[in-house]
């Protein structure tokens, strides 16, 4: 069955530290995938997808088919980043593009 | 505001009575997703939209639950009977057939 994992629930740093929230997927076809943000009070946002290979507010995230993981990484996290991640995988072979969502990981960088 | 809009926001209903929500996409968008979610969960997939067909249903989308896109443009989710079980936030998003999903602000059902 299709699934996301993220391991972490809550992720805390400080202002300056790099950051790495984890993404692991099960999927047996051509995976996509995605990371949302959803800032508070927020809508959820597409920050960046795999094929895509942009880097948004200074994230990354490369898609490792060995390892079957979308980890998402920024090298010095701001105060601005604090929200919630969540990873998600979509059904190319569906009619749609349905997405698969991870539970979400809340990112929190104090001063 | 030309993003994806829903309406109401927010929903209070006491068990057993039917709910409508609504959902307006991105004019030029022809796909039209539902999900839900609930406390803890990421978004979880409930019924997808192509244009006026809805081509595509989850195993969470029970016989109470209808989906309608009359004209392909806006959407409406109605659940009947409501029950407590359902109290959750509904998200509708909206794509091209590039694929990339944008959601509306959901809307917050409460079943009393």
């Amino acid at each position: 069955a299709q699934r996301v994992t993220q391991p972490e629930k809550l992720l805390s740093v400080f202002k300056g530290a790099p950051v790495e929230l984890k993404c692991n997927y099960s999927y047996s076809g051509s995976p996509e995938l995605f990371w949302y943000v959803q800032y508070s009070r927020q809508r959820l946002q597409l920050l960046l997808r795999h094929i895509s290979r942009e880097s948004i507010k200074g994230f990354t995230a490369d898609l490792n088919k060995g390892e079957t993981s979308f980890h998402l990484k920024k090298p010095f996290a701001q105060e601005e980043d604090s929200a919630m991640y969540y990873c998600a995988l979509s059904l190319k072979n569906q009619a749609g593009t349905a997405l698969i969502f991870g539970k979400g990981t809340t990112l929190s960088v104090s001063s | 505001d030309t993003g994806v809009s829903q309406d109401p926001r927010h929903k209070i209903t006491k068990r057993g009575q039917n709910v409508t929500f609504r959902c307006d996409p991105i004019s030029e968008h022809n796909r039209l997703y539902w999900y839900r979610q609930t406390l803890g969960q990421g978004p979880e997939f409930l019924t997808y939209f192509q244009n006026e067909a809805q081509l595509e249903k989850s195993r969470l989308l029970s016989d109470r639950f209808s989906a309608e896109r009359p004209k392909g443009s806006f959407s409406t989710l109605e659940i009947q009977r409501t029950e407590q079980g359902d109290s959750a936030m509904y998200l509708c998003a909206s794509s091209s057939p590039r694929g990339e999903q944008f959601f509306g602000p959901g809307t917050r059902l409460t079943v009393l």
